[in-house]
């Protein structure tokens, strides 16, 4: 079975800092991990996804991420913090129960950019 | 705007009561998932549907079910309404398998 650990509940980092919000996951079979950032009262924004490839990810709004097998983790990450990336972000892992494709979200990491 | 609809934004009911969330893919996705989002579960899975067929169940309870029709829209019914089900409800939409979900505005459901 398929999970996510999001270790941080509430990451906080000052304008202009590069910012990291952890993701772990576990899954059999090759991993299909995304992250998506929901601002408030509003859906989920698909930001970026590995599939395969380069362990280097980019995304949306200058976010990338870095996939790391050994460790199994897909750290989001941005060199330097806004205060409009102050939103909830989700790490998910795609279902690996094959046919499926639906998703397994961490229970979000709230970022907060200081001004 | 990622392209998915959900209707109506929100909807306050009573308990015991019977409601239907609609949801429109984006142009040309042929599968929908539907997730519940609270504060005590986080985002869970529900059910997804790939061009009118059920493809896969999560942690749906038997008062709820859905559907998609020809024309790829999805409904969503919750029945016999609990005060634990109040939530939000997203509605996303993908075209194949291993992309990314896109995900409507949602419908935020108030069981009184």
């Amino acid at each position: 079975a398929q999970s996510v650990a999001q270790p941080e509940d509430q990451v906080n980092v000052a304008e202009g800092n590069p910012l990291t919000v952890k993701c772990t996951y576990s899954v059999s079979g090759n991993p299909y991990l995304f992250w998506y950032v929901q601002y408030p009262n509003r859906g989920l924004q698909f930001l970026l996804k590995y599939i395969t490839g380069d362990n280097l990810v980019k995304g949306s709004y200058g976010f990338e991420a870095e996939f790391n097998k050994s460790q199994t983790s897909f750290h989001l990450k941005k060199p330097s913090a806004l205060v409009s990336d102050s939103a909830l972000y989700f790490c998910a892992v795609r279902a690996d129960q094959t046919g499926a494709n639906n998703l397994f979200f961490g229970t979000g990491t709230r970022l907060t950019v200081i001004p | 705007d990622s392209g998915v609809t959900q209707t109506p934004k929100h909807l306050i009911t009573a308990t015991g009561q019977r409601v239907t969330l609609r949801c429109s893919p984006r142009s040309g996705d042929l599968s929908v998932y539907w997730y519940q989002q609270s504060l005590d579960q986080g985002l869970q899975f529900l059910i997804q549907y790939y061009n009118g067929e059920e493809r896969a169940k999560g942690n749906i309870l038997e008062r709820f079910s859905a559907q998609q029709f020809p024309d790829l829209h999805s409904e969503l019914n919750l029945s016999s309404l609990e005060l634990g089900d109040s939530a939000l409800y997203f509605c996303a939409s993908s075209v194949g398998l291993g992309n990314e979900q896109y995900f409507g505005p949602g419908t935020r459901l108030t069981v009184t």
